[in-house]
C-alpha cells in the first residue's frame, strides 16, 4: 500500500527528444507528488509536484500528467537536453501530512545524447 | 542552495566499529530527515526528527539510532556497523514537514564498511 512503482529503470533520449518517465501507487491517500532530480554527486532537487485535483501542471520543458483513477503519474521532459542528463526520482505523500512520510520511487537514470 | 552540511563526506570503516553521521543546517528548519540510497532501492528513510529531541522511525531504522539536541544538528549512528550498511546517506531538511514543503537535501556521505 505504500509502495511507488518506477519505470523505466534507465532511459536513453536524443537530444531534442521527449523523455517520458512513469510511476504508479497503491495508497489512494496520497495526494501530493513531487519529483526530484540527482545529478552524479549530489542530492536530490525539487523538481515539480502535483497536487490529484488537476491532470496536467507544466513547468518550462517540464511536465506533470496525472491519472487518478489509474493511479498513475508521469513525467514528460519535452525537447530534451544533455544537461537533463541525471537522476529522476517520483514520490507521493500527504499533502497536509507531517510526518516524514514521502515516499520515493527507485528512481530513473535518463541519458540525453547529443 | 540550501544550508546543509554532511560530514564526513566519505568515510571507510570496519564491521562492528561505530559509525557517526552529521548533518548541520543553517536554514532553522524544524524537520530533519536521513535518507540511504542503494542501487535498485532508491531512497529509504532511515529516521527523521520534527524537533529538538523529537525523533521517529522510518521504513529501514533497524541498526541505526539518531539524535538531535540542537535545531541545528541531526546525527545518525551506527552502533556496530555491517557490510550490509554500506550505502550513501543523505540528510534533508524540511520548513514544516508537511506534505507540499520541499524537502532539501545535501551532497550525501559515502560510506564503505569493510
Amino acid at each position: 500500500q505504500q509502495q511507488v512503482k518506477q519505470s523505466p529503470q534507465s532511459l536513453i533520449v536524443q537530444k531534442g527528444g521527449i523523455s517520458i518517465i512513469n510511476c504508479a501507487y497503491e495508497n489512494t491517500a496520497f495526494d501530493y507528488f513531487p519529483w526530484y532530480q540527482q545529478f552524479p554527486g549530489k542530492g536530490p532537487a525539487l523538481l515539480i509536484a502535483i497536487r490529484p485535483d488537476v491532470s496536467e501542471k507544466k513547468e518550462g520543458r517540464f511536465t506533470i500528467s496525472f491519472n487518478k483513477s489509474a493511479k498513475q503519474f508521469s513525467l514528460h521532459i519535452m525537447d530534451s537536453q544533455p544537461g537533463d542528463s541525471a537522476t529522476y526520482f517520483c514520490a507521493a505523500c500527504f499533502y497536509g501530512g507531517s510526518q516524514g512520510n514521502l515516499i520515493f520511487g527507485k528512481g530513473t537514470k535518463l541519458s540525453v545524447k547529443p | 542552495d540550501a544550508g546543509i552540511t554532511q560530514s564526513p563526506r566519505h568515510k571507510v570503516t570496519e564491521t562492528g566499529t561505530p559509525v557517526t553521521l552529521r548533518c548541520h543546517q543553517t536554514e532553522n528548519h524544524r524537520y530533519m530527515y536521513w535518507y540511504r540510497q542503494d542501487p535498485g532501492h532508491g531512497l529509504r528513510l532511515i529516521h527523521y526528527s520534527y524537533g529538538v529531541k523529537d525523533t521517529d522511525k522510518g521504513e529501514v531504522s533497524d541498526g541505526y539510532s539518531v539524535s538531535r539536541s540542537k535545531t541545528e544538528d541531526f546525527l545518525l549512528t551506527l552502533e556496530s556497523a555491517t557490510s550490509s550498511q554500506t550505502s550513501v546517506y543523505f540528510c534533508a531538511i524540511s520548513e514544516s514537514g508537511a506534505g507540499d514543503q520541499p524537502q532539501h537535501f545535501g551532497d550525501g556521505t559515502r560510506l564503505s564498511i569493510l
